[in-house]
């Protein structure tokens, strides 16, 4: 059973530090990865999407990478904003995106 | 064009009562898909109906139920609420065409409190 872990469950970092958020799952075969943007109040937003053959995606300062080997994703924001203060959520395809298995998410707080 | 929007934005109900949520997806959409969110499950599928017919559903009991509108509005319908039933509702549009890889896109959701 598939099962998708996100840490930390929190992060708190001051403006304009490059930081990482972390992804693993249990099985790897998977047919693409989301990660997902969550601000209250305004439900979600699709950050980037990983197809299974690729290694990583980039928009802007947001950086996925994804070893399907290892059962590891990773975010990667860069020069961190206060305006990405927002609980950020993977998960998985596993061939049907609707069932998507989704973590728990990192609620990230980026202080002015 | 207008996102996807949901109704009402918050809701308070007793055990044992019955709710009725309400979705409108992004114009032109034909599937609508319907999750459940809570702090210690996080994010789980219900179902999706699709052209007016369910297409997909999670592993939720019976006493979640749903339907859709030939104008592709849905609604979703929890009868004999639980405590457990606490959650917030996210409701998310898409062509449809594709269930491997299209794009879905999310409402605010609904927040249920059951008392």
């Amino acid at each position: 059973k598939q099962e998708v872990t996100q840490i930390p469950a929190a992060l708190s970092v001051p403006e304009g530090e490059n930081l990482v958020l972390n992804c693993s799952f249990t099985d790897s075969a998977i047919y693409n990865l989301q990660w997902f943007r969550q601000d209250p109040g305004k439900g979600l937003t699709s950050l980037l999407l990983i197809q299974s053959s690729q290694r990583e995606q980039t928009s802007g300062r947001l950086n996925a990478s994804l070893d399907k080997s290892s059962g590891r994703s990773t975010l990667y924001i860069a020069a961190s904003q206060p305006g990405d203060s927002a609980t950020y959520l993977c998960a998985v395809n596993a061939g049907n995106n609707r069932k998507l298995i989704w973590g728990l998410g990192t609620s990230l707080a980026v202080n002015p | 064009k207008a996102g996807v929007t949901q109704t009402p934005r918050y809701l308070i109900k007793t055990r044992g009562q019955q709710v009725t949520l309400s979705c409108s997806p992004i114009s032109g959409h034909r599937s609508v898909s319907w999750y459940q969110q809570t702090p210690g499950q996080g994010l789980q599928f219900l179902f999706e109906y699709f052209s007016e017919t369910q297409r997909n559903k999670g592993n939720f009991p019976g006493r979640f139920s749903g339907r859709q509108f030939s104008n592709s509005r849905s609604e979703m319908n929890v009868s004999t609420l639980e405590l457990g039933d606490s959650a917030l509702y996210l409701c998310a549009s898409s062509q449809g065409v594709s269930l491997l890889s299209d794009t879905q896109y999310f409402g605010p959701g609904t927040r249920l409190t059951v008392l």
